[in-house]
């Protein structure tokens, strides 16, 4: 099967800009997550959606940071505005409901410069 | 809140030496323990998982077991290889099944 597909691979943007991710995760899996994960740690949580419902959005800063899952099944995260601390790789994953077992792509690193 | 916490790397070793990374766990309930794998300029696979205490996951010649009493989760392999040159993540996915955190990762080294 295909697996989770993320664009684009590498973004490079000025503080200050906007920008936008984009998730197509595996067929038929209802649950979709966004990691964001700084240079040297481990990858954390912003969000969570079950179909296009959140179940977690607790680490996800508010004020700059948004996310939708139209339709239950690609997603978007935007940073508007991006901050240097933004610099990072963002993650999506999907798992199928109740599956313990997420499934990553590939990531997009982002420069702020 | 619930953590995970890996030894820090990096971890250099030569092609068959046998390989240890440490991993602790501070959790309520009963969470699920996972190890994932990203190779250089690839996203996070799955390497192995154990659910329930006791368990042991094995995939590739690596193996991890449950340990409850001490709250580990240690990865082994008995021979690396100059392939295993990846970061290790520890991880833990709660008991509500919710969310996985994630430890810092562990960059392994492996010299031929």
């Amino acid at each position: 099967e295909a697996g989770v597909a993320q664009s684009p691979r590498y973004k490079i943007i000025e503080k200050r800009q906007s920008v936008a991710f984009w998730c197509n995760p595996i067929s038929g899996h209802a649950t979709l997550y966004w990691y964001q994960q700084i240079l040297g740690q481990g990858p954390k949580l912003l969000i969570q959606f079950q179909n296009n419902g959140v179940v977690d959005d607790s680490q996800l800063p508010k004020d700059r940071f948004s996310a939708e899952r139209l339709k239950g099944v690609d997603s978007t995260l935007k940073i508007q505005p991006a901050k240097l601390e933004d610099s990072a790789v963002y993650l999506c994953a999907s798992s199928r409901q109740g599956d313990t077992e997420a499934f990553f792509g590939q990531g997009t690193r982002l420069t702020v410069v | 809140g619930d953590s995970v916490t890996q030894m820090e790397g990096p971890v250099t070793l030569s092609e068959e030496a046998f390989l240890t990374i440490n991993c602790t766990y501070t959790a309520t309930g009963y969470p699920s323990l996972f190890w994932y794998v990203q190779y250089p300029g690839e996203g996070l696979q799955l390497l192995l998982k154990a659910t329930k205490a006791d368990d042991k996951g094995s995939n590739k010649g690596f193996e991890a077991t449950y340990r409850k009493e001490t709250t580990s989760f240690h990865l082994e392999k008995g021979s690396v290889q100059v392939s295993d040159s990846a970061v290790y993540f520890c991880a833990l996915k709660d008991g509500g099944g919710f969310k996985t955190i994630f430890g810092a990762g562990t960059r392994l080294f492996v010299k031929a």
